[in-house]
């Protein structure tokens, strides 16, 4: 079946690089997104790649997508005490993006 | 300006009565969704509308019900909460036309049944 798994947690200090990694099981996903979720909010989508793509990188973030692996990672370079939050790797299965599944989340821990 | 809006952000009510939790939107999406998600899990998609027609997830139990009166609104409706339903329930939109397929997620509401 469907399944996106994370690490539960992951502990950075303030200015280092984070790398948070998610593998999923459908090989039939259309996008694989990253979203981020701070205390008591709703899910903010961070970022997407198409599964034709290896990587994206926007501002501090890059996205590297093994297509063989079915793996995924997030890196946030010089990681803030502001990127502390809950983030979410997720699967789109299909077209039209009605069936997305979603890992447990990583929570990210950034020490000053 | 908040584009996907829910109401209330905390909902308090007791085991067995109905209760309705609200979302709305001024994105224009025309596809809405309700998720449900409980401490340190991923949210569970419990249904979508794509305009008006209505996804039941296979899995949804039948005390969930939504309704979507218009393009902006999107409700859901639970007949009889038990203990096993407080969570934090997430309402997204999306626009089937876009490319990336993205989804829009309000606040949430959490529910606490006692």
């Amino acid at each position: 079946g469907e399944d996106v798994e994370q690490s539960l947690f992951l502990s950075v200090r303030e200015g280092d690089s984070s790398v948070i990694n998610c593998t999923y099981t459908d090989s039939s996903s259309t996008y694989l997104y990253w979203y981020k979720q701070e205390p008591g909010a709703g899910l903010q989508l961070l970022t997407y790649i198409f599964s034709n793509m290896d990587m994206k990188q926007d501002q501090r973030l890059t996205v590297l997508l093994n297509k063989k692996d079915k793996h995924l990672s997030l890196r946030i370079a010089d990681t803030q005490t502001g990127d502390s939050a809950i983030y979410f790797c997720a699967e789109s299965i299909g077209t039209g993006g009605f069936k997305t599944i979603f890992g447990a989340g990583t929570r990210l821990f950034v020490k000053a | 300006d908040a584009m996907v809006i829910q109401n209330p952000r905390y909902q308090v009510t007791q085991f067995g009565k109905p209760v309705t939790l609200s979302c709305s939107q001024t994105l224009n999406h025309n596809v809405m969704y309700w998720y449900q998600q409980k401490s340190s899990q991923a949210p569970k998609l419990l249904f979508h509308y794509y305009d008006k027609d209505f996804n039941n997830e296979a899995d949804t139990p039948d005390n969930f019900q939504s309704r979507r009166p218009n393009t902006s609104f999107c409700f859901l409706d639970i007949r009889s909460p038990g203990l096993g339903d407080a969570a934090m329930y997430l309402c997204a939109t999306s626009d089937s036309g876009s490319g990336g397929d993205e989804q829009y997620f309000g606040p949430g509401t959490r529910l606490t049944v006692t």
